[in-house]
């Protein structure tokens, strides 16, 4: 089945210390999406890539980047996580930009120590 | 700065009732709207999408949307204890209302079926 896959589903990391988290895709969607969700919150957008064209929400802290090696593949790397950092991180895709319906992975939980 | 409202909840139905949950938005060039479900500790799953004035079902599900109200709604009938969960009302803001075309989310209401 075509699907999104996230990786790891759970992550524990340091205070400061860079940690990456990884979405694959197998649907051949051309825009993939960063979601950051805190409890009883509505999903945030960090930033999406349309091919291979970076956009970058304005108030998206310069503390997370993205990098889209290719069609299937999207990381969210954040340099030196904070505890207001904890969060889940969801991954999407969609086939276009626009009206298309948005499709989810199973996200990754990051806890800050 | 373009908004999509929800009902916070919890709504609490007894098993077999019909859910309904409601949601506004300001956007008015709005085109596309969608109803996630998220149980918790889990990511959203698309259940509807709906672009046209009108009622859309599928299944138990039902959504209804009225662009002149800027309202949208969606019905769970014969709802069953499975479906308690959060729903989150989702807009595609049009690109020249400021959101540049992103998927707008409400905070979700939380609905607990009872058996």
């Amino acid at each position: 089945d075509a699907m999104v896959i996230q990786n790891p589903r759970y992550q524990v990391t340091q205070f400061g210390k860079p940690v990456t988290l990884s979405c694959s895709q197998t649907l051949n969607h051309n825009v993939m999406y960063w979601y950051q969700q805190k409890s009883s919150q509505a999903p945030k957008l960090l930033f999406h890539y349309y091919d291979k064209d970076f956009n970058n929400e304005a108030d998206t802290p310069d503390n997370f980047q993205s990098r889209r090696p290719n069609t299937s593949f999207c990381f969210l790397d954040i340099r030196s996580p904070g505890l207001g950092d904890a969060a889940m991180y969801l991954c999407a895709t969609s086939r276009d930009p626009g009206y298309n319906e948005q499709f989810f992975g199973p996200g990754t939980r990051l806890t800050v120590l | 700065q373009k908004e999509v409202e929800q009902n916070s909840g919890p709504l609490s139905v007894p098993e077999g009732a019909i859910a309904s949950l409601n949601c506004t938005y300001s956007d008015r060039g709005s085109q596309s709207f969608f109803w996630y479900r998220q149980y918790s500790g889990k990511s959203p799953e698309l259940i509807m999408s709906i672009y046209s004035n009108g009622d859309k079902e599928d299944g138990r599900f039902t959504a209804q949307l009225n662009k002149a109200s800027q309202y949208v709604s969606l019905l769970i009938r014969d709802s069953q204890p499975s479906d308690s969960a959060t729903y989150l009302c989702a807009v595609h803001g049009s690109y020249y209302g400021g959101s540049q075309g992103n998927l707008i989310f409400g905070k979700g209401t939380k609905l607990s079926v009872k058996p």
